[in-house]
Parts: structure tokens; sequence; C-alpha cells
């Protein structure tokens, strides 16, 4: 069953570094997006991207964060200066169709930020 | 405004069924979804309904939907120690997913 896949699963990094998170959606995807949930509280939306832009951003998706499709098969969160706050578990999700159908998630990249 | 809204525990005797409840907000979501995060895991799509729906059934899982209230439930049948997970509603107004708080379920031998 094609499924999307998240790396790494974990990274423990120190306040102010950039981090980069990857994720490989499924092939025949189309609308991508990114997820956290910090420990204990909900899933909160960031970002969806379609056709090589932004289509949609939260309020927590600030300057700091960026999202590129560099190549046909990944799909990447960049955090440019990360802070305290930003540890939580980062989930990338897919879909065929806009505004329905199926739409998958990996299993995450826990973030810890020291 | 966007508030998914779910209780926070629910605790169930191995065997017997589960209901989940869930209430919504946007009336213009023509999707709503489950979905199932064991500890530490990721969040696996149960199932999802559309919204000129009011029932579905998958196996063991029945999802019922009132639009008027703007009230989803998820019923699970025969319920097993391995259902026991975070259970969240979500609705999609737009291409984005707003996530309730999520429902503890423990099921107990």
């Amino acid at each position: 069953e094609p499924e999307v896949t998240q790396t790494p699963s974990h990274q423990v990094t120190q306040m102010g570094q950039e981090v980069i998170l990857r994720c490989v959606p499924i092939s025949n995807h189309l609308y991508f997006y990114w997820y956290r949930q910090i420990l204990g509280q909900k899933v909160e939306f960031l970002v969806s991207f379609y056709n090589n832009e932004i289509s949609e951003k939260s309020e927590i998706f600030d300057d700091q964060f960026s999202v590129e499709r560099p190549d046909g098969s990944n799909f990447t969160l960049k955090i440019r200066s990360t802070k305290l706050e930003d540890s939580a578990m980062y989930f990338c999700a897919s879909s065929e169709t806009h505004r329905a159908g199926e739409l998958f998630f990996g299993e995450g990249s826990r973030l810890t930020v020291l | 405004g966007e508030d998914v809204e779910q209780s926070l525990f629910l605790s169930v005797r191995e065997g017997d069924s589960s209901v989940i409840n869930c209430t919504y907000t946007d009336s213009s979501s023509t999707y709503l979804y489950w979905y199932k995060q064991e500890p530490g895991a990721g969040l696996q799509l149960l199932t999802y309904i559309f919204s000129n729906m009011d029932m579905k059934q998958d196996q063991r899982l029945t999802v019922l939907l009132n639009k008027k209230d703007k009230h989803l439930s998820l019923r699970i049948a025969d319920t097993q120690t391995g259902d026991s997970a975070i259970y969240f509603c979500a609705e999609r107004p737009t291409d984005k997913l707003i996530f309730g708080t999520g429902t503890r379920l423990q099921v107990f031998p």
C-alpha cells in the first residue's frame, strides 16, 4: 500500500539552528501539507502546497518557516532559526484531490529544540 | 470560529461497543474524517464520510453524521485491546483539516 514517508524520525537541535524535515508524498498525489502536534495538544495545520505554490497557511507558519518541492518526489519543511516552542511532532500529508477524499499522513518527525 | 470538540476519555470493556462523539462548527465541510493515533505513531486514516450521507459502515466501524446538529460519531463494534488509541475527528471546510482535541480510548479486559 502506498504511504507517505518522513525523515528524520527524530531530530534534536540547538535553539537558533536551521532544520529541514523531509517528506516523500504518495506518488500520484498533487496536494501536500504540513501539520504539527505539540506534545499532548491538538494536531494543527501549518501549510498546504499545490502546483509549486503555497495555497493556504496558518498563523503559525510565519517567516521562519518555508516549504519546497525541490524535485519530483520530495516535499520539505524548513525552519530557519528554531525556537524552543517549535518542539513538536511534524506530520506531512498528501492527497490526490482538493478538499475531498482521502488525506494520508506520514509517521511524523519529532523535533526537539534545546 | 473553527473549533472541533470531543470528549477527552472513553473507557470500555473488551467486546463491548465504543462510541466516540464529535461536534464540529463549519457546515461547509464536505468531508468529515476519523483518524487513529497509537502512542508515538502517526495519524492513521480510519474512515471518512461525505456530508450528504448520514451513515457509513466499514467492517467494525460505523460513522453517523447529523448535519443539522453538526454532530459526528464513530462506533467501534466488538472493541479489542488493539483499538486502544487516541481518536481524532476532523472537518475539512477548506483544503485543510481542522482536528478535534482527540478522545483517548482505553479498552480493558
